[in-house]
């Protein structure tokens, strides 16, 4: 079955380090987003990709990286200039459309806590 | 730009009772409009969408929303709810900026069936 697969699932960060989240997809889409959930906030978009080698920041980029090397893969580093990374990290994936009716596809997340 | 707003983050109904959220959005242009339902340590599954082309639109697991322009609304509702509908519910609007399509989402509601 198609869609799309993060892990881990729960991942720990030391003060000062850098982490990274992977995200892969076999759905064939073009783009994929990153979301950060914090409870009562809803999801807030970090970073997004409508082709590869080309990402655009979202609305909270500052101390998130990406890269898009591949169609499939768009991993998220978390930076040690991310003063409060404690969250839920949502991938999402869609068909590239002008329109912007074509919904989001997301993974299972992955919960980040500080140790 | 796009906006959506939820009324109410906790919703609490009978089960058997009727299932109503609200979803009101703004936007300068032509609305997309999704609902989603996210399960505790999951992702987002996709319930409904609209794409202009009939207001009233029907989703899985028995919910529907109706989108209504003269009130920039889309509720979503369920005649009869069941413990399985216990999850949270965020609407989301769609728009293009510049060709790149973001989903903007509200904050969610999270639903509470009452035995």
């Amino acid at each position: 079955d198609g869609g799309i697969t993060q892990s881990p699932k729960y991942l720990f960060r030391k003060e000062g380090q850098n982490v990274t989240l992977s995200c892969e997809q076999n759905l064939n889409h073009d783009a994929m987003y990153w979301y950060r959930q914090d409870p009562g906030q809803g999801l807030r978009l970090i970073y997004y990709s409508q082709i590869v080698n080309d990402f655009q920041k979202g609305d909270i980029a500052e101390g998130y990286s990406v890269s898009r090397e591949k169609k499939e893969s768009f991993p998220l580093t978390v930076t040690s200039a991310q003063k409060n990374p404690t969250a839920f990290y949502l991938c999402a994936s869609s068909p590239r459309d002008r329109g912007g009716n074509q919904p989001q596809h997301f993974g299972d997340g992955t919960r980040l806590s500080i140790l | 730009a796009q906006s959506v707003t939820q009324l109410g983050s906790h919703v609490s109904v009978s089960e058997g009772a009727l299932v109503l959220l609200r979803c009101n959005y703004s936007s300068s242009v032509p609305p997309y409009l999704f609902w989603y339902v996210q399960y505790p340590n999951q992702g987002l599954q996709l319930l409904l969408k609209y794409t202009s082309a009939a207001t009233l639109v029907k989703g899985i697991n028995g919910f529907e929303a109706e989108f209504k322009k003269s009130e920039t609304s889309f509720h979503l509702t369920k005649p009869s709810a069941h413990m399985s509908d216990a999850a949270e519910y965020f609407c989301a609007v769609s728009g293009s900026d510049f060709g790149n399509e973001k989903l903007t989402f509200g904050t969610g509601t999270r639903l509470t069936i009452i035995p």
